[in-house]
């Protein structure tokens, strides 16, 4: 069956220092990684996706990833924070197959931006 | 555009009431999914389908049921609320492409007293 572990469950991080946020993941077969972003009282919002390629994904507000297969990791990256960014961060995997569409998702990450 | 809409954003009822929580989505996607958010679980699956007259279990489907009548909707009821379904809920949807993004409501906020 397929897991998402997100080990750290909140992080503290100076506003415009560097972020990195971890997940790992446990599947079968090639992932379909996804980070999300909630914002608090708010839906998920879908920061980036990996489906195949280029291991280094970009997505919106500046945010990266990287697709590590060795280390079955897709670790979230921002060079520098700003205050907005303070939100619960969430990676999911899957789907697994066609007709199978559903995500595993990780327990979260809280970020909170300190001045 | 596009969206995603749920009702109502909060609702407080009382254990043993049936309660229904809509789901509404213009993106005219198969694919729509339930789901409860509880503070150290993340998110998790209640019910699904893939289209019309279709409907799965999750992994945390008892004491839930939806039904899909149409392309656009999919009701999650609680036949008989308890105070271990207090929680927020979300709907996704995700279109036939495969793999394909899920896409999120606004939750609904649900306590059960």
């Amino acid at each position: 069956a397929q897991s998402v572990t997100q080990p750290d469950i909140h992080i503290t991080v100076s506003e415009g220092a560097s972020l990195e946020l971890r997940c790992n993941y446990s599947y079968g077969a090639t992932p379909y990684l996804f980070w999300y972003v909630q914002s608090p009282g708010q839906g998920l919002q879908l920061l980036l996706k990996y489906f195949s390629g280029d291991t280094l994904v970009q997505g919106i507000k500046g945010f990266e990833a990287e697709f590590k297969r060795s280390q079955s990791s897709f670790n979230l990256r921002k060079p520098s924070v700003h205050w907005s960014d303070a939100a619960e961060y969430f990676c999911a995997v899957g789907p697994s197959n066609f007709g199978n569409e559903k995500l595993t998702f990780g327990t979260g990450t809280r970020l909170t931006i300190i001045p | 555009d596009a969206e995603i809409t749920q009702s109502p954003r909060h609702k407080i009822t009382e254990t043993g009431r049936q309660v229904t929580l809509a789901c509404h989505q213009t993106w005219n996607h198969n694919n729509m999914f339930w789901y409860r958010q509880d503070l150290g679980h993340g998110l998790r699956l209640i019910h699904y389908s893939y289209g019309v007259q279709d409907t799965n279990k999750g992994e945390v489907s008892d004491g839930y049921s939806v039904s899909r009548s149409n392309t656009e909707d999919l009701p999650l009821t609680l036949e008989s609320a308890a105070s271990s379904q207090t929680s927020v809920y979300f709907c996704a949807s995700s279109g036939q492409g495969f793999p394909d993004t899920q896409y999120f409501g606004p939750g609904t906020r649900l306590t059960v007293l």
